[in-house]
């Protein structure tokens, strides 16, 4: 079965704020996570890639892995509005040897 | 570097007829994935492809089909069209097997079934 599971929002932040994203999973084994942004009626675009414990920082963007507590989550300093879209989180599916992807939170950046 | 290509971009049918969907993948990349996301929905797992081969298919009818051909591209069939096929179809290509590896997605293919 698939297990990453997303708060599908929709989330809501002032410009400038930072905003929240936030991803678990269930296999305890998963290394590797991905976050994608899709913009409405676009493609899913790769944003970051992390694959260890701990952070990783892209910009105005971080990425969080916390292998003990099975989430992932995505922090966005310095919100834009042109940061407003849907966020998909990625990972190993338990019991599934591929990519599997959340259902996606919404953001909206409020100017 | 060229990125994942899909054609056509847009695809109006009919009930009851075939369509077909094409995907480049990136230059050496090997794997092929195609998703369905109906509108304001999430990503929905069609097929997987690698090395010519069928590795893994979603939970869809078998009117959903496709192949890979030997220089990695990959085209989608669905026969028999229903009105809730209408859709973005979303090709994704990756460098190797396995999950840990990122998936690349191309603009996809809207469907839609009159």
């Amino acid at each position: 079965q698939k297990e990453v599971e997303q708060n599908s929002g929709p989330l809501s932040v002032p410009e400038g704020a930072i905003a929240s994203l936030n991803c678990t999973y269930s296999d305890r084994g998963s290394q590797s996570f991905f976050w994608y942004r899709q913009y409405s009626g676009k493609s899913p675009e790769l944003i970051m890639s992390i694959y260890s414990n701990g952070d990783k920082e892209d910009g105005r963007f971080t990425a969080q892995l916390n292998k003990a507590s099975q989430y992932v989550s995505l922090l966005i300093r310095d919100s834009q509005p042109s940061d407003s879209a849907t966020y998909l989180c990625a990972g190993p599916g338990a019991g599934s040897y591929q990519l599997t992807f959340g259902k996606g939170t919404k953001l909206s950046v409020i100017p | 570097e060229a990125g994942v290509t899909q054609s056509p971009t847009h695809l109006i049918k009919t009930r009851g007829q075939q369509a077909t969907l094409r995907c480049s993948p990136i230059s050496g990349h090997t794997s092929v994935y195609w998703y369905q996301q109906a509108l304001g929905l999430g990503l929905q797992f069609l097929l997987w492809y690698d090395e010519g081969e069928e590795r893994n298919r979603g939970n869809f009818p078998p009117r959903f089909s496709g192949r890979q051909f030997p220089n990695y591209s990959s085209e989608l069939n669905v026969n028999a069209l229903e009105l809730e096929d209408s859709a973005l179809y979303l090709c994704a290509s990756s460098p190797g097997q396995g999950p840990y590896n990122e998936q690349f997605f191309g603009p996809g293919t809207r469907l839609t079934v009159l």
